[in-house]
């Protein structure tokens, strides 16, 4: 079946470092693929998505491009901040609302 | 506007009981999907509702059961409770029955205790 592989966390980083979070994923048919994030105390809620292949998903600074090639998501941002430490979810979706989920992983951003 | 709302948040159950959770999703929503989080398993799909009517269902259980009213909020139950069904359960709320045009929007959860 469909499956999500994420790089283990924690991942600690300093304030305005490069973060890269690896994501690759397997699927049977042409997913679209998505980063999810929960900040302490709150519901998961979407960081991005991209629909099809080369496509690149964007917003807050982070981005993350789709490669069918390599069948992968990676996490990136040029620029981390304190407020970025959260927990961090890679998911893809074939089958309309039902999302397969990567183990999460935890981003702790020291100032 | 209002966000999803799940109730109870904390709930504790012994094993053999059963448990309802609710969701009132988004308004305008009508998808609603459930997820169980745990730390060994991570988040794993449930099922997901549309118009009142099942349209996807995860490997659980018969145990596991759902439903969806028709204005749009939903409940799911879990009968003979059993302690790995300890977790945080997770409702999710939709405009379109398809997370590539649209984007899910999750409440902050129900956290089962089983004992």
């Amino acid at each position: 079946g469909d499956s999500v592989t994420q790089m283990e966390g924690p991942v600690t980083l300093s304030e305005e470092a490069f973060l890269t979070i690896n994501c690759t994923y397997t699927a049977t048919g042409y997913p679209s693929l998505f980063w999810y994030v929960q900040y302490p105390g709150e519901g998961l809620q979407l960081l991005l998505k991209a629909t099809k292949a080369d496509d690149k998903g964007s917003n807050k600074g982070f981005e993350a491009t789709y490669r069918k090639e390599t069948t992968s998501f990676h996490l990136e941002k040029g620029s981390v901040q304190v407020s970025d430490s959260a927990v961090y979810f890679c998911a893809l979706s074939d089958q309309g609302n039902k999302l397969v989920f990567g183990a999460g992983t935890i981003l702790r951003v020291k100032s | 506007k209002a966000g999803v709302t799940q109730t109870p948040r904390y709930l504790i159950k012994t094993r053999g009981q059963q448990v309802t959770l609710s969701c009132s999703p988004i308004s305008g929503h009508r998808s609603v999907s459930w997820y169980q989080q745990t730390p060994g398993q991570g988040l794993q799909f449930l099922f997901e509702y549309f118009s009142e009517t099942q349209r996807n269902k995860g490997n659980f259980p018969g145990r596991f059961s759902g439903r969806q009213f028709s204005n749009s909020r939903s409940e799911m139950n879990v009968s003979t409770l059993e302690l790995g069904d300890s977790a945080l359960y997770l409702c999710a709320s939709s405009l379109k029955a398809v997370t590539n045009t649209g984007e899910l929007f999750f409440g902050e959860g129900s956290r089962l205790t089983v004992l």
